[in-house]
């Protein structure tokens, strides 16, 4: 598939398993984090947000966990699908003149039926 | 009723010829975006506008020149085309207040032969 040879970090779940992605930021002074998912041809697509006054923000089957404390994020997808299957990114916003998301390096997700 | 759009989507050249990348979006957003997405999958911002200013100009080669000619397109004109400028190049907008970050358009897979 496209993602071969990317050498990203590759998380392969079997469906119906909750997955666990990782980020860590580098910027604490960034307030605003997002998680992105992007399928094989296309742009990313917002999946779920948090602002820096919160430790978690639940959506639909995604809940994204903040600790500030080590910088780190994380997406949990509950029952993971096929359709879950894509490459997911951290972005922090770090803007000082506006709004500048800076993306991080990228996961594989794989889901095995 | 496509959100942003970017036209072509794929772009082969040879080196040394000038193209551009134009780019719309109908979701009434003040601000527009220039991503570059690397082989390796690596998302870096190289320009963003506000309302038809020049807002965010990270250190991008002067060959690369965006224009506005209103807050609804952003377009990326690149002369003197380089091996090295070959990546997915995204367009993006986002709203006041940076509600749900970004939304990107699909991509112009751009190839420099």
């Amino acid at each position: 598939g496209e993602n071969v040879g990317l050498h990203l970090p590759t998380l392969s779940v079997q469906e119906g398993d909750n997955s666990i992605i990782n980020c860590a930021y580098s910027n604490s002074a960034s307030d605003y984090f997002i998680w992105y998912k992007q399928e094989s041809g296309k742009g990313p697509q917002f999946i779920i947000d948090i602002r820096s006054n919160m430790d978690k923000r639940q959506g639909q089957r995604v809940t994204v966990l903040l600790n500030k404390t080590v910088k780190h994020l994380s997406l949990q997808i509950a029952a993971t699908q096929p359709g879950d299957s894509a490459v997911y990114f951290c972005a922090e916003n770090k803007g000082e003149y506006g709004n500048k998301l800076v993306f991080g390096a990228g996961t594989i997700l794989r889901v095995k039926s | 009723d496509t959100a942003v759009s970017q036209t072509p989507k794929y772009l082969v050249t040879q080196m040394g010829n000038d193209k551009s990348i134009k780019c719309e979006q109908n979701l009434g957003h003040d601000t527009m975006y220039w991503y570059k997405q690397d082989s390796k999958k690596f998302l870096k911002i190289m320009f963003s506008y506000n309302n038809k200013e020049l807002i965010i100009n990270e250190t991008v080669p002067n060959r690369f020149s965006p224009k506005s000619p209103d807050k609804a397109h952003l377009n990326l004109h690149i002369n003197s085309l380089e091996l090295g400028d070959s990546a997915v190049y995204f367009c993006a907008s986002s709203p006041p207040l940076f509600l749900r970050g970004y939304t990107f358009g699909s991509g112009t897979r751009l190839t420099v032969v």
